[in-house]
């Protein structure tokens, strides 16, 4: 079945680089997304990745994808306290009837 | 309008007690899903509706119902709730049901905290 990993913990100093990593297993997904929650609230789709495209880069993220691999990164630049919440990463796969699979999210932490 | 809302934002019940959540867009999507999540996990699926249609029950128990009055509402009756049904409820649409075409961005309303007593 459909599986999305992602490590759970992250903790980055401000200013600095943070990347965040996600594998997943099905090779057909067609878009992988990243979605960021703050503390009480929904999901924020941040940004996404079609699977014919290496990268994405949209102001201070990068969306790295390595389709070999089936490995998906999310880099934010220059990070700022107000990126700590936890960021899921999540596949649309081809087979199956689930529409979206999701990671059990990676707690960013921003140290001032 | 690329919102999506959800009404109430918290939400305290009874077990006995008969509720209803409920979620509205005005984008146009013609998918809406019903995600429950406890803290710390990642959302879990319980309903989705496409073209108004309930497209998939994940298994959900029958103390939930949800429905879909029109292609912008979509509700979720509770009633004779267990405490561990206690959990942040998200609603969410997109464009279209399973992204083949136009892919699945999801978007996603602020969730109603539910409470069960």
């Amino acid at each position: 079945g459909e599986d999305v990993e992602q490590s759970l913990f992250l903790s980055v100093r401000e200013g600095d680089s943070s990347v965040i990593n996600c594998t997943y297993t099905d090779s057909s997904s067609t878009y992988l997304y990243w979605y960021k929650q703050e503390p009480g609230a929904g999901l924020q789709l941040l940004t996404y990745i079609f699977s014919n495209m290496d990268m994405k880069q949209d102001q201070r993220l990068t969306v790295l994808l390595n389709k070999k691999d089936k490995h998906l990164s999310l880099r934010i630049a220059d990070t700022q306290t107000g990126d700590s919440a936890i960021y899921f990463c999540a596949e649309n796969p081809n087979s199956g009837n689930t529409p979206l699979v999701f990671g059990k999210g990676t707690r960013l932490s921003v140290i001032a | 309008d690329t919102e999506v809302t959800q009404t109430p934002k918290h939400l305290v019940m009874g077990m006995t007690n008969k509720k209803s959540l409920k979620c509205e867009q005005h984008m146009g999507h013609r998918a809406m899903y019903w995600y429950k999540q406890k803290a710390k996990k990642p959302p879990e699926l319980m309903f989705v509706y496409s073209y108004e249609k309930l497209s998939i029950n994940e298994s959900v128990p029958s103390r939930f119902s949800p429905e879909c009055p029109n292609s912008s509402l979509l509700n979720l009756h509770l009633h004779a709730l267990q405490p561990e049904d206690s959990a942040l409820y998200l609603c969410a649409s997109s464009q279209d049901f399973l992204g083949q075409v136009w892919g699945n961005e999801q978007f996603f309303g602020p969730g109603t905290r539910l409470t069960v007593l």
